[in-house]
């Protein structure tokens, strides 16, 4: 297996712009996590999902910040509108689940609001 | 809830010599603990991890990590680091039950020559 697939790896765009950042999890995988990391906070968990549903989105910043897992092979984290404050390195990870498992993590997103 | 505390920000270590980077967690009961690394532009990569059983827990690249209840800790070491082990370390903590990992600010090491 190729791994956690993230893309893009970098993003810049401009402030207003809609940005969608996709994520294929390993096969088989039953979670998948976004995760959020910057200088000022680390690293956040966003939102998690089981078997395609979402469970805890309360990491989710503000409203402009949606997740959608329309099937088991891909995710998308998008936000609109951007703010530059929203600039970080976005990191999908996905596991087995239950015990005796761990997150794979992908190589991440670097998004750059200008 | 749980969380991790990572105390120091960065450490600086001469190639060769031993290394111990800290982490403490608070946990009302046995957590599950992970050691990730991450080097520059890449992601989180598992290094060890303790579940049960043995509190001396090994890994990979020549690490390994140590649970201590009593202390709420689970510090990770190396006898002796090499260049390549430059990178930034995060310890979690996950709760029983519900494996989600909850991630500490993390340590940047940096290998003197």
């Amino acid at each position: 297996d190729a791994g956690v697939i993230q893309s893009p790896r970098h993003e810049v765009t401009e402030m207003g712009q809609e940005v969608t950042l996709r994520c294929k999890p390993i096969s088989g995988h039953d979670y998948l996590f976004w995760y959020r990391q910057t200088m000022m906070r680390g690293l956040e968990l966003l939102i998690y999902f089981n078997n395609n549903v979402p469970i805890d989105d309360s990491g989710m910043p503000e409203d402009r910040f949606s997740a959608k897992m329309p099937n088991a092979s891909f995710s998308t984290l998008k936000i609109q509108p951007s703010e530059p404050r929203d600039s970080a390195v976005y990191f999908c990870a996905s596991s087995l689940g239950g015990q005796n498992t761990e997150a794979f993590f992908g190589q991440g997103t670097r998004l750059t609001v200008v | 809830a749980q969380s991790v505390t990572q105390p120091d920000i960065h450490i600086t270590v001469s190639e060769g010599a031993s290394l111990e980077l800290r982490c403490n967690y608070s946990y009302g009961a046995t957590p599950y603990l992970f050691w990730y690394v991450q080097s520059p532009g890449q992601g989180l990569q598992l290094l060890l991890k303790y579940f049960s059983g043995d509190t001396l827990v090994q890994g990979i690249k020549g690490f390994e990590a140590e649970f201590k209840r009593s202390q709420s800790s689970f510090n990770l070491r190396k006898p002796s680091v090499h260049w390549s082990d430059a990178a930034e370390y995060f310890c979690a903590v996950g709760a029983r039950g519900s494996y989600i990992p909850t991630f500490g600010r993390g340590t940047s090491l940096i290998v003197h020559p």
